[in-house]
């Protein structure tokens, strides 16, 4: 089955304790991002990537990192995680950045996180 | 950077009556428009998309949107609502490399019986 994974579903840290929210696709997809969902916000663009080896910045990337040695994986990395960052977390994949296959993005289920 | 906004946080209605929610962007530049659904814990899924071409779209579930240049709106209709359609809407931007997304803030349509 096609389809976006993330893990864990559900997370509580405290403050300044590294953490990795993982995301894996099946799809052979060439970009990859990560978003996160606050009530009244919608969602906001953290990092993107375009290929393996080639990330860039979203609208909110402070106090985070990416990295994509491999097609499939896209870790989001909190080094030094606040209250803050308390959010619902989505990581998203589409086939590539050529038009018009770029245009839809597959979500996975999302990550819950709590930072105390 | 593009700003879309929804105007309206939660739309209530009845079942079988006519909705539309509301979608606004910022920018006059060529730009991508979509609509996701999300229900209750899940990610977030395509219901329609604006590329270029005929400025009504349509989804295979019975909504449509009308994307509007002059008015920078793209607003989300359906005739008549089910209950099965309760779900938060999210309307979305992409520039031309599709690399960044834009979305709105959201709105709540609670179908009730």
């Amino acid at each position: 089955e096609a389809q976006v994974t993330q893990n864990p579903r559900y997370l509580i840290t405290v403050t300044g304790k590294k953490l990795t929210v993982t995301c894996s696709q099946n799809m052979n997809h060439e970009y990859m991002s990560w978003y996160r969902q606050d009530p009244g916000l919608g969602l906001r663009q953290i990092y993107y990537s375009m290929n393996v080896e080639v990330t860039d910045k979203g609208d909110v990337p402070e106090g985070y990192k990416v990295s994509r040695k491999e097609k499939r994986n896209f870790p989001l990395i909190l080094e030094s995680p606040s209250p803050n960052q308390t959010s619902l977390y989505f990581c998203a994949s589409s086939p590539g950045t050529d038009i018009p296959t770029n245009e839809k993005l597959f979500f996975g289920s999302g990550t819950q996180l709590s930072v105390l | 950077a593009q700003s879309v906004t929804q105007l309206d946080s939660q739309v209530p209605v009845f079942e079988e009556a006519p909705v539309e929610l509301r979608c606004n962007y910022s920018s006059s530049v060529s730009v991508y428009l979509f609509w996701y659904v999300q229900y209750p814990n899940q990610g977030l899924q395509l219901l329609l998309k604006y590329l270029s071409g005929s400025t009504l779209v349509e989804s295979i579930n019975g909504f449509e949107a009308e994307f509007n240049k002059s008015q920078t709106s793209f607003h989300l209709r359906k005739p008549s609502v089910h209950i099965s359609d309760t779900a938060e809407y999210f309307c979305a931007v992409s520039e031309y490399n599709f690399n960044k997304f834009y979305f709105g803030s959201g709105t709540k349509l609670n179908v009730k019986p």
